[in-house]
C-alpha cells in the first residue's frame, strides 16, 4: 500500500477555505486516493474519494495532481464543526471477495479559528 | 447519522472478565468492520466480515473473537480484559461494491479497572 503523508495540524479561519494536502508519491496506478474524518471520539466519517479526475460532492472537493503523487481536500466554507483530524488514505481499487480494511495514519488535525 | 448502531455507548468492567460489543450494520451493507482506537495506537483494524463469514484479520488479539449473525449484526467479544484493552472500539459497515466507503457507528468507550 502506498505510504501517506500529511502535516501534523493545521489552523483555518472560519468561512475561508480550508485546504489539506497529502503526499503520496509512491501511489500505483490502480490506487484510489480516500478522505476520512474524524471529530473528537466520533466514529470516522467518510468524505470522499478519486483515483486521478477532480472530484466534488457536498461535504469538499478532491484535488489530484496530474502525476498523482499528491492530492488537497478542500473544505470551501470551512465552520467549527469542521474541527476534526482529517485522514488521507490510499487503497487499490475493489476487486471482489477480499480484505477492505481502511488503515489510518496520524492525519491532519485541523482546527477552524472562529 | 450513519445509520450504524453499536451497544453499549460505554462499558466499565474489571481486569480478567469478559464483554460483548454489538453492532448493527446500516440497512443492506453485508460488510461489516472492527476497529479499535486507543491513544497510543491510533485506530487500527481488527476484523472484517462478509455476509456471515469472516473475510480478513488485522491485529486482533487472541483474547478477542467476533461474528456475524443471518441477521446481519456483529459482536465483538473481549475476554481476559487487560487494562490495556481501554479503548474505543468503532464498528463500520460497507456495500459491497463500496468496501472503502466505510459508515461507522458512534463506538463502544470501554474502560477496564
Amino acid at each position: 500500500d502506498a505510504k501517506t503523508t500529511q502535516p501534523t495540524s493545521m489552523d483555518c479561519a472560519e468561512g475561508r477555505a480550508a485546504n489539506l494536502p497529502c503526499n503520496h508519491s509512491t501511489i500505483s496506478g490502480n490506487e484510489y486516493v480516500y478522505w476520512y474524518r474524524q471529530i473528537h471520539s466520533q466514529g470516522p466519517q467518510y468524505i470522499i474519494h478519486g483515483l486521478k479526475n477532480n472530484e466534488t460532492n457536498e461535504m469538499a472537493s478532491l484535488i489530484i495532481t496530474e502525476d498523482r503523487k499528491s492530492s488537497t481536500l478542500i473544505l470551501p466554507h470551512a465552520t467549527l464543526r469542521d474541527t476534526a483530524v482529517y485522514y488521507c488514505i490510499v487503497r487499490p481499487a475493489y476487486s471482489g471477495a477480499g480484505s477492505y480494511q481502511l488503515t489510518f495514519g496520524k492525519g491532519t488535525k485541523l482546527s477552524v479559528i472562529p | 447519522d450513519s445509520g450504524v448502531t453499536q451497544t453499549p455507548k460505554h462499558l466499565i468492567t474489571a481486569t480478567g472478565q469478559r464483554v460483548t460489543l454489538r453492532c448493527s450494520p446500516r440497512s443492506g451493507d453485508l460488510s461489516v468492520y472492527w476497529y479499535q482506537q486507543s491513544l497510543d495506537q491510533g485506530l487500527q483494524f481488527l476484523i472484517q466480515y462478509y455476509n456471515g463469514e469472516e473475510r480478513a484479520k488485522g491485529n486482533i488479539l487472541e483474547r478477542f473473537s467476533a461474528q456475524q449473525f443471518p441477521d446481519l449484526h456483529s459482536e465483538l467479544n473481549l475476554s481476559s480484559l487487560e487494562l490495556g484493552d481501554s479503548a474505543l472500539y468503532f464498528c463500520a459497515s460497507s456495500a459491497q461494491d463500496r468496501a472503502y466507503e466505510q459508515y461507522f457507528g458512534p463506538g463502544t468507550r470501554l474502560t477496564v479497572t
